[in-house]
């Protein structure tokens, strides 16, 4: 079973900085099966990142992801106000599928 | 456009019985598999079962394993959980989710409904 550890757990910028948030997997993810989420209050989870690089329909291009094996990256080179918010990294290919725990974004 | 909207959702006591639906639209509902997503109040996101596209393939969370039961019914684009032996732990609003493409594995979320809350207390 794949563990996925988010770090930091909170990111305090203002909005115009950069965002590094980091996805560590126990054991090595075959083919990249690392996707990144958005999650706002009050809302359902949006695919930001599948393939741990390819952008989702109509994510803007600040969303970047990158990395393989265990250690996995997503950036948000110049954070917008409506990028305040939960991030979540997700395990997918074989099961069970699993999710980190998340790491939010708050203005700070 | 595609929707997903979930169904089913209610305050049951431990240890009874609930189904959970989600209509699907807008897609092709018989090419992708889908998923049963849950998260707790103020908590995190917890897979917990995925189903292919001609329910071949289904899969469990440990968590879950045993109690709760995914189906499809791809003639009426609907996906369900049977959820038995429910636990105070197993609240949590529940998504229904779909694959992004058709695959023979199990592919990233790219439409989530928004959800439907269950709640287990006496």
């Amino acid at each position: 079973e794949i563990v996925l550890t988010q770090s930091p757990g909170t990111l305090s910028l203002s909005p115009g900085e950069r965002a590094t948030l980091s996805c560590r997997a126990s054991q090595s993810l075959s083919s990249s099966y690392l996707a990144w989420y958005q999650q706002k209050p009050g809302q359902a989870p949006r695919l930001l990142v599948y393939g741990s690089s390819s952008r989702a329909t109509d994510i803007p291009d600040r969303f970047s992801g990158s990395g393989s094996g265990t250690d996995f990256t997503l950036t948000i080179s110049r954070l917008e106000p409506e990028d305040f918010a939960v991030y979540y990294c997700q395990h997918y290919g074989s099961s069970p599928l699993a999710f980190g725990g998340g790491t939010k974004v708050e203005i700070k | 456009e595609v929707q997903l909207v979930e169904s089913g959702g209610n305050l049951v006591q431990p240890g009874r019985s609930l189904r959970l639906s989600c209509a699907a639209s807008g897609f092709n509902f018989d090419d992708y598999a889908m998923h049963w997503v849950r998260q707790a109040p103020g908590k995190g996101l917890e897979w917990v079962s995925g189903i292919s596209w001609n329910s071949d393939s289904i899969q469990y969370a440990d968590s879950v394993k045993g109690r709760f039961t995914i189906s499809r019914d791809n003639a009426k684009n609907s996906l369900y959980l049977q959820m038995n032996s429910l636990r105070a732990e197993d609240t949590a609003l529940y998504y229904c989710a779909k694959d992004t493409h058709h695959s023979s594995n199990w592919e990233a979320f790219d439409y989530w409904g928004q959800g439907t809350l269950v709640t287990v207390s006496s």
